[in-house]
């Protein structure tokens, strides 16, 4: 198994921009999630899913876009980048609510 | 509303010393809690876990007891080694509503050999 993957590693872009974030698992998951993870602050879930064709907000929704139509992907989309967008973002999946959670090994992101 | 309180960091120690990493955390409802571990330049992947009241997780020398009395679920290692140099996050998740997963904001472990 792969487990959970995310492309692109390094990304830069330009303030208006946009740009997709892609997120895989292949472990037959539900439940996948995206979060941020900014210094001194932690992750913050953005978006998540409880299956395909199910997406909710999380934290701080503000200026990004998912969709979930298949078990395996969940894209994180960019619609306009800002540079308080500037972050490490890293998606994950889990079996089912309640249960540990797996982790990709994250994008990091800079608007300039 | 729910959250988790971790202690700041950085927390520097010599290799063998104690590691205690404070958390505590508010819920509504039931959690089951979690410490993840995140290596440089990697996501995060599950330490231990417990998801009752006076359950004990445990892995690679590290535990962590869920006690409901002090809504805690603070981090230990007898020995601690340089390879345990990494960022330490608690977290919580409700097993039923709402989902959610909250964490803490880490706790960077340094260890000197």
């Amino acid at each position: 198994n792969a487990g959970v993957t995310q492309t692109p590693k390094f990304q830069v872009l330009k303030t208006g921009q946009s740009m997709t974030l892609q997120c895989a698992q292949d472990m037959n998951h539900e439940y996948m999630s995206w979060y941020r993870q900014d210094p001194g602050m932690g992750l913050r879930l953005i978006h998540y899913s409880v299956g395909a064709g199910i997406t909710d907000q999380g934290e701080v929704p503000n200026g990004y876009n998912v969709s979930r139509s298949t078990t395996e992907d969940f894209p994180l989309r960019l619609l306009s980048a800002a540079p308080s967008q500037t972050s490490v973002y890293f998606c994950a999946s889990s079996y089912s609510q309640g249960s540990k959670q797996y982790f990709g090994p994250g994008t990091r992101l800079t608007v300039t | 509303g729910d959250s988790v309180t971790q202690m700041e960091g950085p927390v520097t120690l010599s290799e063998e010393a104690f590691l205690t990493i404070n958390c505590t955390y508010t819920a509504t409802g039931y959690p089951s809690l979690f410490w993840y571990v995140q290596y440089p330049g990697e996501g995060l992947q599950l330490l231990l876990k417990a998801t009752k009241a006076d359950d004990k997780g445990s892995n690679k020398g590290f535990e962590a007891t869920y006690r409901k009395e002090t809504t805690s679920f603070h981090l230990e290692k007898g020995s601690v080694q340089v390879s345990d140099s990494a960022v330490y996050f608690c977290a919580l998740t409700l097993t039923s509503g709402t989902y959610k997963y909250i964490f803490g904001t880490g706790t960077r472990l340094k260890v000197l050999a």
